[in-house]
């Protein structure tokens, strides 16, 4: 069975750029979390999407969005890049809403550098 | 009230022995404490997880052990193997929230 999908893997932009980030979850799966991971440090909540709807948005600016397709796939959108969102951006998918189990099923990410 | 702090940052143990990792949360509302292992260039794996309706969960040679009072909890790996070098997170969740709160890591080496 496949587990979680993300693409793309690596990616370089500029400061002032945007980035789309997409992430498929296991098949059965219907949510869908984003976490931001600094290196050094531990994965930050950054949303939970679950049935479509926006479920849970952790502490980031507004220049940080995301969507859930019916297929239950999703994007993640970045505006406005800074140097501070180059981080590792991982993708998770839970059968229920991940608050309510805590197992999330990661992919393994897409690292994202700003020059 | 939403941090889980986590010790040490980093930890080397020489196989066999045993490593601990600690963890401390002050949101009493949580209710589901799961450890993830992330091996260099992939996403965290869950490991082992815990309710705090019990004291200890053992599987395999991976313990957690619950103090609720204290609110704390800590994962034990005995007999460690240089495959377990890697770095854990222990982490928090509460199905109010939505979300699981992770801690900073500490990152395991075993050395032979």
């Amino acid at each position: 069975d496949a587990g979680v999908t993300q693409s793309p893997t690596h990616l370089i932009k500029t400061r002032g750029q945007q980035v789309t980030l997409r992430c498929s979850p296991i098949s059965g799966h219907k949510s869908v979390s984003w976490y931001q991971q600094v290196l050094g440090q531990g994965p930050q909540f950054i949303f939970q999407y679950y049935e479509k709807e926006e479920r849970g948005r952790g502490n980031f600016p507004d220049r940080f969005s995301a969507r859930q397709f019916p297929n239950y796939s999703s994007e993640l959108n970045v505006n406005a890049l800074l140097l501070g969102d180059s981080a590792l951006y991982l993708c998770a998918s839970s059968l229920g809403l991940a608050g309510e189990t805590g197992e999330l099923f990661f992919g393994e990410g897409s690292r994202l550098t700003v020059l | 009230q939403q941090q889980v702090k986590q010790s040490p940052q980093s930890l080397i143990v020489q196989k066999g022995g045993i490593s601990i990792i600690n963890c401390a949360y002050e949101n009493t509302a949580f209710d589901y404490f799961p450890w993830y292992q992330q091996f260099p260039g992939k996403g965290p794996a869950l490991l082992i997880a815990i309710r705090p309706d019990v004291s200890e969960k053992k599987e395999g040679r991976f313990t957690i052990s619950f103090n609720k009072s204290a609110k704390q909890f800590s994962l034990h790996i005995m007999d460690s193997q240089p495959g377990d070098s890697a770095t854990y997170f222990c982490a928090a969740s509460n199905g109010g929230y939505q979300k699981v709160t992770f801690g900073t890591g500490t990152k395991l080496q075993v050395i032979p």
